[in-house]
């Protein structure tokens, strides 16, 4: 079946420092991809998506390019500011657009 | 227009005890969905509704869960008797169509103690 494997957290960061979580995928077909956040108190969000290989998605200075070759959708962010502190769950929705299977979630804590 | 609301926010029962959550989806989505995450893992699929119609509820763990939704509007998710291994935060989605956009409550944090 479809799943999504997450860099494992948490992670810490300064103020300003560049950010990446991995995320890997298995799934038939073309999937799309999502990445999801969730903030101190508040239910999920979409952050960005993509939905073809080689497509960016990009949001808020965040960006995640579909690699079907290595089947990855990295989340990338050049400087990280204490708001973006969060959970962030990488996604996938496949064929049947049914429902979506998550990684188990990163834990972003930006120092100031 | 309001976004997907979940309540209780918090619930805290002993074992044994049932349990009801609710779900009001944001109105006009005919797709409403039950996700759980446990202990700090990935969030998993429960069930899908397409109205009051159930989909796919391949995600259910056990016969302990009863999901509904009357009438295509609000769902309700009972556990009944709830056991330790329930413990988690259910979220619950929806969208207007397949494919579309799914929109997520805060989730109810279900402790059983």
């Amino acid at each position: 079946g479809d799943s999504v494997t997450q860099m494992e957290g948490p992670v810490t960061l300064s103020e300003e420092a560049f950010l990446t979580i991995n995320c890997t995928y298995t799934a038939t077909g073309y999937p799309s991809l999502f990445w999801y956040v969730q903030y101190p108190g508040e239910g999920l969000q979409l952050l960005l998506k993509a939905t073809k290989a080689d497509d960016k998605g990009s949001n808020k200075g965040f960006e995640a390019t579909y690699r079907k070759e290595t089947t990855s959708f990295h989340l990338e962010k050049g400087s990280v500011q204490v708001s973006d502190s969060a959970v962030y769950f990488c996604a996938l929705s496949g064929r049947s657009a049914r429902q979506l299977t998550f990684g188990s979630g990163t834990q972003l804590t930006v120092l100031p | 227009e309001a976004g997907v609301t979940q309540f209780p926010s918090h619930s805290v029962i002993e074992k044994g005890q049932t349990v009801t959550l609710r779900c009001d989806p944001i109105s006009g989505h005919d797709n409403l969905y039950w996700y759980r995450r446990v202990m700090g893992k990935e969030i998993k699929f429960l069930l899908h509704f397409v109205k009051e119609s159930k989909q796919d509820e391949s995600g259910m763990p056990n016969n302990r869960f009863l999901a509904e939704r009357t009438g295509g509007t609000y769902s309700t998710l009972k556990v009944q008797p709830a056991e330790l291994e329930d413990s988690g935060v259910y979220f619950c989605a929806s969208s207007r169509g397949l494919g579309t956009e799914a929109f997520f409550g805060q989730g109810t944090r279900l402790t059983v103690v």
